[in-house]
C-alpha cells in the first residue's frame, strides 16, 4: 500500500500480558516513529528510527517498553508486563529523511485496551 | 525542547461561520509548523504547513495559518466551516536542526465542532 500500515488496529489484553504492535512504513521511508495517543491528548512521542538504528528513545516511559527495526522497514513496539495505564492509541509515522522538513506521515494507529 | 499550547479544548461553531483555532508554541531553536487533522478513529493527516517564506500558508480543505514569530503563534482559519470538518485539530512543532531528527512535539488538541 502506500500509506503506514499499522496492525493490530485493535488489541484487548489483560494487565499483565505482553503485547507486540506493527508498522510498515511507507516505502523508501528510513525515518521512523512510534508515538503515543492518550484520551483527549496530543500525541506523545516515544521513539525514534533512522535505518535500523534506534536514533532517539528519550520517550520511552520505563524498561517495559521496546521498539525493534531489524531490517530498517518493518518495525514493531513490545510492551511487557502491560498495565492499564498502557491504554492508549500507538501512532507509528514515517518520513522521507532527505527532506529536511519534519513533515511526518501517519498511520491509522493501534488501539490498546489493558483490562 | 519545544512545547506547544492550545488554549481552546473545543470550539462550537455553526455552519458557514467563520473560525479560528489557536496555537502558541515555545521553542529555543528556529522551528518548523504543522497543523494535523484527526477524524474519529483515523489517522492524523496533514492539513498545512509553515517552513519558510511567506508567513500565511494555505492548506487543505480551504484551510490558512499565520506564522507570527514575534507573537510565537500559528493560528488555523477557515473563512466558512462545513460540518465535514468536525473533527480534531492539532498543532505541532519540529526543530530545524539539519540531522536532528525532526521529531514532532505536539499541542493538547482542539476539537471543532461544526453545527447546523
Amino acid at each position: 500500500g502506500a500509506g503506514v500500515s499499522q496492525t493490530p488496529s485493535n488489541k484487548v489484553t489483560e494487565k499483565g500480558k505482553y503485547v507486540e504492535l506493527r508498522c510498515d512504513p511507507i516505502s523508501g521511508h528510513t525515518a521512523l516513529y512510534w508515538y503515543r495517543q492518550s484520551l483527549g491528548q496530543g500525541p506523545e512521542f516515544l521513539i525514534y528510527f533512522q535505518g535500523t538504528g534506534a536514533a532517539d528513545d528519550s520517550g520511552l516511559p520505563n524498561d517495559r517498553f521496546f521498539a525493534v527495526r531489524p531490517e530498517g522497514s518493518v518495525s514493531t513496539l513490545k510492551i511487557q508486563r502491560t498495565e492499564r495505564g498502557d491504554s492508549a492509541v500507538y501512532l507509528c509515522a514515517s518520513r522521507d529523511w532527505r527532506l529536511n522538513t519534519g513533515e511526518l506521515f501517519f498511520g491509522e494507529g493501534s488501539r490498546l485496551t489493558v483490562l | 525542547a519545544q512545547s506547544v499550547t492550545q488554549l481552546d479544548s473545543q470550539v462550537p461553531v455553526f455552519e458557514e461561520a467563520p473560525v479560528e483555532l489557536r496555537c502558541n508554541y515555545s521553542s529555543s531553536v528556529s522551528v518548523y509548523l504543522f497543523w494535523y487533522v484527526q477524524y474519529p478513529n483515523q489517522g492524523l493527516q496533514l492539513l498545512l504547513k509553515y517552513l519558510s517564506g511567506s508567513t500565511l500558508v494555505k492548506g487543505i480543505n480551504g484551510f490558512e495559518a499565520e506564522f507570527n514569530k514575534s507573537q510565537t503563534s500559528f493560528h488555523l482559519r477557515k473563512p466558512s466551516v462545513h460540518i465535514s470538518d468536525t473533527a480534531e485539530y492539532f498543532c505541532a512543532v519540529s526543530d530545524r536542526i539539519a540531522g536532528g531528527g525532526n521529531k514532532l512535539t505536539f499541542g493538547t488538541g482542539t476539537q471543532l465542532k461544526v453545527e447546523l
